[in-house]
């Protein structure tokens, strides 16, 4: 089973607001990632966690929090975001950083407004 | 410089059959490994297919398979038999050592989007 789960699946929020995304594995996959993708572009990496620990950050504004609470849960809490930030933000799990095959949850489509 | 190109943003082909796809990479590293996804319009990037710089033959999945030509860069996806449920964006990707050492990341084209046609 290559299950990766996601929460919610569509989300709209105000510029103020406080919101959380959630991803969830039982694969046992011990690093977990976080892409941001724009229509009709690839996903651009945001995160990485290694062994429940952050391991790259790629320059990721502040209004972008994750949290890896252990080794089957990745959030990313979201605060203050931009219109520029509506995106699909997409979750992904491997068995370790270093090695291969990521899978991909179905992603949530985040408006902001 | 891009690192992983694909030159066809757009692709139509008959259903049943067979079809290319496009992708070459740059990478100065020995050990380095291929993928492509599948990503259709609900957003799910599938995974399809990986190769491994050092696989001597090419990879095989089903109706998808890899053609790898190491010397020329080149790590072509072709499907046989197209299904009209192929329609989808495809991306190859490529997993290379990032310059903070252990960790490694997938690195994507810009992607092609395949339509079949009945």
């Amino acid at each position: 089973d290559t299950e990766v789960t996601q929460t919610p699946k569509h989300l709209v929020m105000g510029m103020t607001n406080k919101k959380s995304l959630k991803c969830e594995q039982h694969m046992g996959h011990r690093a977990m990632y976080w892409y941001k993708q724009k229509a009709k572009k690839p996903p651009e990496l945001m995160f990485v966690y290694s062994y429940e620990k952050l391991s790259i950050n790629e320059s990721v504004p502040s209004r972008f929090s994750p949290e890896c609470p252990n080794s089957s849960l990745l959030n990313l809490h979201l605060h203050a975001l931009q219109p520029e930030d509506s995106a699909l933000y997409l979750c992904a799990s491997s068995q370790e950083a270093r090695r291969e095959t990521q899978y991909f949850g179905p992603g949530t489509r985040l408006l902001v407004l | 410089a891009q690192k992983i190109t694909q030159t066809q943003p757009g692709m139509f082909v008959q259903e049943k059959e067979a079809v290319t796809l496009d992708c070459t990479y740059d990478t100065s590293d020995q050990s380095y490994g291929l993928f492509w996804y599948k990503q259709p319009s609900s957003g799910e990037m599938i995974f399809l297919i990986y190769q491994g710089s050092y696989d001597e033959q090419n990879a095989t999945e089903g109706r998808y398979s890899l053609n790898f030509q190491k010397a020329r860069k080149s790590a072509n996806l072709v499907i046989s038999a197209s299904q009209l449920g192929d329609s989808a964006m495809y991306f190859c990707a490529m997993r290379e050592r990032i310059s903070s050492g252990s960790a490694r990341q997938l690195t994507f084209g810009s992607g092609t989007q395949l339509t079949v046609l009945p």
